[in-house]
């Protein structure tokens, strides 16, 4: 079973910042956060890990609570291209569990 | 670099007919995974490889699946015969492996429809 919880479904205005958030609660001390984005009709692509300091990449920014009990993937100015289902999973060395993700829906 | 490179792209056959897959990860990786994926559902994994060996294949329905990975590169994913409920989205990922925490690497996968 995936070991996270995420919203089933979220809307954002286009330009507008994007916050998917994620609960973790059983995470352990050397598991990482990933999250990836699907977008219809193709595999899941990477966004961004971390492991308990906050992270930035071109993409988004992960944001880690300091009990590590749950993140926030931020997409900054979001565009119509970011809607796509969003999972985030926390595993260690190469186990990945997915779950059912969040559906973001960039509105116009 | 070149992604992960899955054909065929889509597949339709019969009930009871064979079907294979195959993936060409990204050069380099020596960690390659199939999972399937069932419409409005998460990817699940049906099988991993560290190069040649598979380490992790506890959801792979033997009965009818199998897999291999050759000279630890290129895979195939075969199905005999298929049934109506193997109707999804077949999906091959890589990544650098080891006890590195390095991420998965999605092909775009192959459809399968079984009528």
């Amino acid at each position: 079973d995936a070991k996270t919880t995420q919203p089933p479904s979220m809307d954002c205005a286009e330009g507008r910042a994007a916050n998917l958030p994620c609960n973790h609660s059983t995470i352990s001390g050397n598991e990482y956060v990933y999250w990836y984005r699907q977008i219809h009709s193709q595999g899941p692509q990477y966004i961004i890990h971390g492991l308990k300091n906050n992270e930035t990449n071109e993409m988004a920014s992960l944001i880690i609570t300091e009990d590590r009990k749950s993140s926030t993937l931020i997409l900054p100015h979001a565009t119509l291209r970011d809607t796509a289902v969003y999972y985030c999973i926390v595993g260690y060395g190469q186990n990945f569990v997915f779950g059912p993700g969040t559906r973001l829906s960039v509105l116009p | 670099e070149a992604g992960v490179v899955q054909s065929p792209r889509y597949k339709i056959i019969e009930k009871k007919q064979p079907v294979a897959f195959w993936c060409n990860p990204i050069s380099g990786h020596n960690t390659l995974y199939w999972y399937r994926q069932n419409l409005g559902q998460g990817p699940e994994l049906l099988i991993r490889y560290e190069n040649e060996e598979a380490v992790d294949d506890s959801q792979l329905p033997k009965d009818r699946f199998s897999a291999e990975r050759l000279k630890g590169v290129d895979s195939t994913l075969k199905i005999q015969p298929a049934e109506l409920g193997d109707s999804a989205v077949y999906l091959c990922a890589s990544s650098l492996g080891g006890r590195q925490n390095s991420p998965l690497h999605f092909g775009n996968g192959t459809r399968l429809t079984v009528t």
